[in-house]
């Protein structure tokens, strides 16, 4: 069964400074990755996904994610955080294959952005 | 185009009660699925649809019964709520299993 790993519950950060939201999963074969956005009283927000390709990827909002196979990792980053990114943030993996395939969540990581 | 739509948006119930919460999408998915979220746990798998027909059960299913009425909508039901129940839940869809996620914007129970 694939887990994800969000070490960082609570990240607080400047405005205008760089940021990097740590994700490692555990699967055993390659996966599907997400992160996903909430802000406080909404629902969750797709950022930005890795199905195969490019290790890179880019989101919405400035974020980019890169998969690292040989760390088990998928970190968000994004070069100069604004107050609007202030939100919880979860990575989540999904399995390949044929039938159903559950997508699992990590538990969040709440940031803040101070001025 | 509304997405993902759940209703009710919040709900006190008292211990024993029954509720029904309601889900639809209108974006033809072919999966849909109820979470719970609690602090500190992240989102977890209740139940799920992977298609119109047919119902699983996900991580914490115990207390709950779903619907799938149709290919739009997914129904979650309690019981008899207990106070454990109380949390926030989303509904969301997604056009096959596995595949990005739509979500609805929750519903915050509490059970008294």
């Amino acid at each position: 069964a694939q887990s994800v790993t969000q070490p960082d519950i609570h990240i607080t950060v400047s405005e205008g400074a760089s940021l990097e939201l740590r994700c490692n999963y555990s699967y055993g074969a390659t996966p599907y990755l997400f992160w996903y956005v909430q802000s406080p009283g909404q629902g969750l927000q797709l950022l930005l996904k890795y199905f195969s390709g490019d290790t890179l990827v880019q989101g919405i909002k400035g974020f980019e994610a890169e998969f690292k196979r040989s760390q088990s990792s998928f970190n968000l980053r994004k070069p100069s955080v604004h107050w609007s990114d202030a939100a919880e943030y979860f990575c989540a993996v999904g399995a390949r294959g044929g039938g159903y395939q559950k997508v699992t969540f990590g538990i969040g990581t709440k940031l803040q952005v101070i001025p | 185009n509304a997405g993902v739509t759940q209703t009710p948006k919040f709900q006190v119930l008292k211990t024993g009660q029954s509720m029904t919460l309601q889900c639809a999408q209108d974006m033809n998915h072919n999966s849909m699925y109820w979470y719970r979220q609690d602090p500190g746990m992240g989102l977890r798998l209740i139940y799920y649809s992977a298609s119109e027909g047919t119902t699983d059960k996900g991580e914490v299913p115990n207390g709950y019964n779903v619907s799938r009425l149709n290919k739009r909508e997914f129904s979650l039901r309690l019981e008899s709520a207990a106070p454990s129940q109380t949390s926030v839940y989303f509904c969301a869809s997604s056009k096959n299993s596995g595949e990005k996620l739509f979500f609805g914007s929750g519903t915050q129970l509490s059970v008294l």
